[in-house]
């Protein structure tokens, strides 16, 4: 079965800081990887996605995430953070059967 | 806008009684997946549809059932309810074939409130 695990449920950072928000997953074959954002009393919102193609990919609002094999990771960063990264962060992975397991949340706060 | 539209936006209910959530997907979009989400539980996989079809079965309890229909919404019902089944429901959809992109595109979500 695959799963994913986000270390850190709740995470804080200065303005300005760099943000790094943990995923590892663990999966039997290569997998499809997902970053989605939720912001209070919204739904979620893709970021980013790994689909096998270049192993760092950009996502939106300067985001962007490495897909490392050997570490079975896939970490989330952002240089530079903003007031507005405050939120939910999710890390999702999807099989081949099509069926997504979401990790439990990091919550980012941004200290201003 | 998602185009994973919910409704309704907000309810209300006592314990013991039945509500109906609904969900209509993307234009095109076949499967339709979903998701309770609750402070202490997270966001927990319920069911996912396909085509009207049943395609796999998460974390849903036997109080609960969900449906496709052939115009492809889907409604979650919720029976007997409890206080603990207050939650965020969130429905999602995913683009089939070729055209499948991989991301699941979220709804706004329907809170229930349990009193």
């Amino acid at each position: 079965a695959q799963s994913v695990t986000q270390l850190g449920s709740h995470v804080s950072v200065s303005e300005g800081a760099l943000v790094l928000l943990r995923c590892n997953y663990s999966s039997s074959v290569p997998p499809y990887l997902f970053w989605y954002v939720q912001y209070p009393n919204q739904g979620l919102q893709l970021l980013l996605k790994y689909t096998s193609a270049a192993t760092l990919v950009k996502g939106i609002n300067g985001f962007e995430a490495e897909f490392k094999k050997s570490e079975t990771s896939f970490h989330l960063t952002k240089p530079s953070a903003h007031m507005s990264d405050a939120a939910e962060y999710f890390c999702a992975v999807r099989n081949t059967g099509n069926q997504f397991y979401f990790g439990t949340g990091t919550s980012l706060t941004v200290i201003p | 806008d998602s185009g994973v539209t919910q409704t309704p936006k907000h309810l209300i209910t006592a314990t013991g009684q039945r509500v109906t959530l609904r969900c209509s997907p993307r234009s095109g979009d076949l499967s339709v997946y979903w998701y309770q989400q609750s402070l202490d539980q997270g966001l927990q996989f319920l069911i996912q549809y396909y085509n009207g079809e049943e395609r796999a079965k998460g974390n849903i309890l036997e109080r609960f059932s969900a449906q496709q229909f052939p115009d492809l919404h889907s409604e979650l019902n919720l029976s007997s309810l409890e206080l603990g089944d207050s939650a965020l429901y969130f429905c999602a959809s995913s683009a089939r074939g070729v055209a499948n992109t991989g991301e699941l595109f979220f709804g706004e979500g329907s809170r229930l409130t349990v009193l």
